[in-house]
């Protein structure tokens, strides 16, 4: 089975803009999971979906939004990008019961 | 609310010693908690998991021990090699049955010396 995959794997955005990272699960796969990783912060739960509904939501500001398809692709978008938005964004993919595989990751810097 | 502390942040040993990374989880409803190992520049990968119906799990020279109450689990590599070297991350979660949301501790360096 082909992993999960993402893109873009790098994109350079200014403040103010914003952006939709996309995310397609392993085959079969029902439940995507997004995080945030920054040397900072580690590694924070954004968001995850199974069968197009939110189960579970991070505390982050709602510039930060999510969606799934009905083909369980995935896409998270966000609005008017600060500096502080840098950083590499994974999804996880699972099959709702089992582990999480993530992701390469998306490399968002904002300038 | 919900949070992972990871102890230590950077770890060094000597090829063939032993490597222990402990964490403490404040989610008394936790009951799922994997390890991940992330390499420079790649993406996190599942080392292995542990649910709380489990005190102890073991796979090859990896293991991790859960005491529910005391709210620690810990990871645990003997024979350490070289390519152990890395970033591990500790998470708890509630079952992923009824959601995924992993809460990450802050991870740490492991250096095995040749």
């Amino acid at each position: 089975k082909a992993g999960v995959t993402q893109t873009p794997r790098y994109l350079i955005k200014t403040r103010g803009q914003q952006v939709t990272l996309s995310c397609s699960p392993i085959s079969g796969h029902r439940s995507v999971s997004w995080y945030q990783q920054t040397p900072g912060q580690g590694l924070q739960f954004l968001f995850e979906y199974f069968s197009e509904t939110q189960r579970n939501k991070g505390n982050f500001p709602g510039r930060f939004s999510g969606r799934q398809f009905s083909n369980s692709r995935s896409e998270m978008n966000v609005s008017t990008l600060e500096l502080g938005d840098s950083a590499l964004y994974l999804c996880a993919s699972s099959t709702g019961q089992n582990e999480q595989f993530f992701g390469p990751g998306t490399r968002l810097t904002v300038l | 609310g919900e949070n992972v502390e990871q102890h230590p942040s950077t770890l060094s040993v000597q090829e063939g010693d032993s490597a222990v990374i402990k964490c403490t989880y404040s989610d008394s409803a936790s009951n799922y908690f994997p390890w991940y190992k992330q390499e420079l520049g790649k993406r996190p990968q599942l080392i292995i998991d542990i649910r709380s119906n489990v005190g102890e799990k073991k796979d090859q020279r990896i293991a991790v021990t859960l005491n529910k109450t005391a709210k620690h689990f810990s990871l645990h590599i003997t024979e350490t090699q070289p390519e152990d070297s890395a970033v591990y991350f500790c998470a708890a979660s509630l079952s992923p049955d009824s959601s995924y949301k992993l809460i990450f501790g802050s991870g740490t360096r492991l250096l095995v010396r040749p």
